[in-house]
């Protein structure tokens, strides 16, 4: 199995700046036949399912502001918040479709210091 | 509008079963593989298994940790993915999410709201 680690387990941010989350897989999920890697970020709030921000590792979904972001390849793979909000105070989790069974990271809880 | 909802949950003594059912709407259904998930409460997000659209043969996977208790399945024709849980552990108490996706290796949205599973006795 793939275990994909967050860092850090918890965050806070003051309102307006940068939140950076990173993620590191056991072992890489980039494709090489396609250059793609198979690793999202979601968003959870309190009682609400999981959001989908990011896929592809990069790719924002439609809707999601550009504030957020997503980088790295391989193995290790940050989301960061550019301009912190109220509204993002949520857990933040990563999880690889490269392969079953499918895993998270263990969630980053995102607060406002 | 594309929705996923979840229904079946509720209070269940171990060992006993239950089924939990997730009705699309919004989109072609059968174009897509439907997953479950859960989430313990206050822990984090595991994947349960998964069904692949009958275009890729309807088979299904499962997490090692359900495997053998865990069943998928789906109708097409409804609009409708099942999750049929037999002898019911407390470590089953859980919020049952289901979610779909173009296929396996790709992500998956939406998630609906959940399902609340309680294994007490």
């Amino acid at each position: 199995d793939i275990v994909m680690t967050q860092s850090p387990d918890s965050l806070a941010v003051s309102l307006g700046e940068r939140a950076t989350i990173n993620c590191k897989s056991s072992q890489s999920v980039l494709y090489s036949s396609n250059n793609k890697n198979y690793l999202t970020w979601y968003q959870q709030k309190p009682g609400q399912p999981p959001k989908l921000l990011i896929s592809w590792a990069s790719a924002r979904e439609s809707g999601v502001p550009d504030r957020f972001s997503g980088s790295g390849s391989g193995t290790d793979f940050t989301l960061t918040i550019s301009s912190l909000q109220a509204e993002d105070v949520a857990v933040y989790y990563c999880q690889q479709y490269y392969s079953t069974p499918y895993t998270f990271g263990q969630g980053t809880k995102l607060e406002i210091k | 509008e594309l929705q996923l909802v979840e229904s079946g949950g509720g209070l269940v003594q171990p060992g006993r079963s239950l089924g939990l059912s997730c009705t699309a709407s919004g989109f072609t259904f059968g174009d897509y593989a439907m997953s479950w998930f859960r989430q313990a409460p206050g822990k984090g997000l595991e994947w349960v298994g998964l069904i692949r659209s009958k275009a890729y043969g309807g088979t299904t996977e499962y997490a090692a940790s359900v495997k053998g208790r865990f069943t998928i399945s789906r109708d097409d024709s409804k609009s409708i993915a099942y999750l049929q849980i037999n002898s019911l552990k407390t470590e089953d108490t859980a919020v049952y999410y289901c979610t779909r996706a173009l296929g396996t290796g790709w992500p998956f949205d939406p998630w609906g709201q959940g399902t609340l599973v309680t294994v007490s006795s």
